[in-house]
């Protein structure tokens, strides 16, 4: 299986904040790589995939980067609803796996 | 909008087996595949398996290969997640979702908890 290593596991941020979050690979996943924000209670929500592609509906503020086992998230200017634990997944194999999440929190 | 309902929380004895479904359009049903994904608490995410409704054929994590059944009902468009052998650990929130043709789960459910307690 392919581990995915989140870091940080967590962080505070103000709002107006630049947040960057890690994602490293075991192996290379050539950009096979999406990005979920989960709020409490909630289902995840696709973010980004491809590494950086920004899915439908998602706020420009939201980026990816990367490439074959580190991959980064960044929230350019943290607002209110962005506090939230946020995944990162591969699908480069059919065994998909995830990332163990980072809780951006208000600081 | 995409939307996947899924059946109410279950609370499990050990040994035990469970049922979720997962209701949607049958537009989505006939052209994308669908995933099972659980979250145990403080756990991290674990695919389960995916079936593609029209096709039928399941393909299942390694994990939990023998004890997990993933079945599609198209008249009602419909995916179901069995997983038999219930343990204590097998407590988590399920949750179905649209597989994106460009990576990822695009559509989710929202979630079923499955309590197993004796």
């Amino acid at each position: 299986d392919i581990q995915m290593t989140q870091s940080p596991s967590s962080l505070s941020a103000s709002i107006g904040d630049r947040v960057t979050i890690t994602c490293r690979a075991s192996l290379d996943i050539s950009n096979s790589l999406a990005w979920y924000q989960q709020s409490p209670g909630k289902a995840p929500k696709l973010l980004l995939y491809g590494a950086s592609r920004l899915a439908s509906g998602v706020p420009s503020r939201f980026s990816g980067a990367g490439s074959g086992t580190d991959y980064t998230l960044t929230i350019s200017s943290l607002q209110p609803e962005d506090f939230a634990t946020y995944f990162c997944q591969q699908y480069f194999t059919s065994l998909w796996t995830f990332g163990q999440g980072t809780n951006v929190e208000i600081k | 909008q995409v939307q996947l309902v899924q059946s109410g929380a279950e609370v499990k004895n050990p040994g035990s087996s469970v049922k979720v479904s997962c209701k949607t359009s049958g537009d989505m049903f006939n052209n994308y595949a669908m995933a099972w994904v659980r979250q145990a608490p403080g756990q991290v995410l674990e695919l389960m398996g995916r079936l593609v409704p029209i096709v039928g054929v399941p393909n299942y994590a390694q994990k939990f290969q023998y004890r997990v059944t993933i079945t599609a009902d198209k008249s009602t468009s419909t995916a179901y997640m069995e997983l038999s052998g219930l343990q204590f650990e097998d407590t988590a929130v399920y949750y179905c979702g649209r597989v994106a043709r460009s990576g990822g789960i695009d559509s989710w459910g929202q979630g079923t908890l499955v309590t197993v307690s004796s």
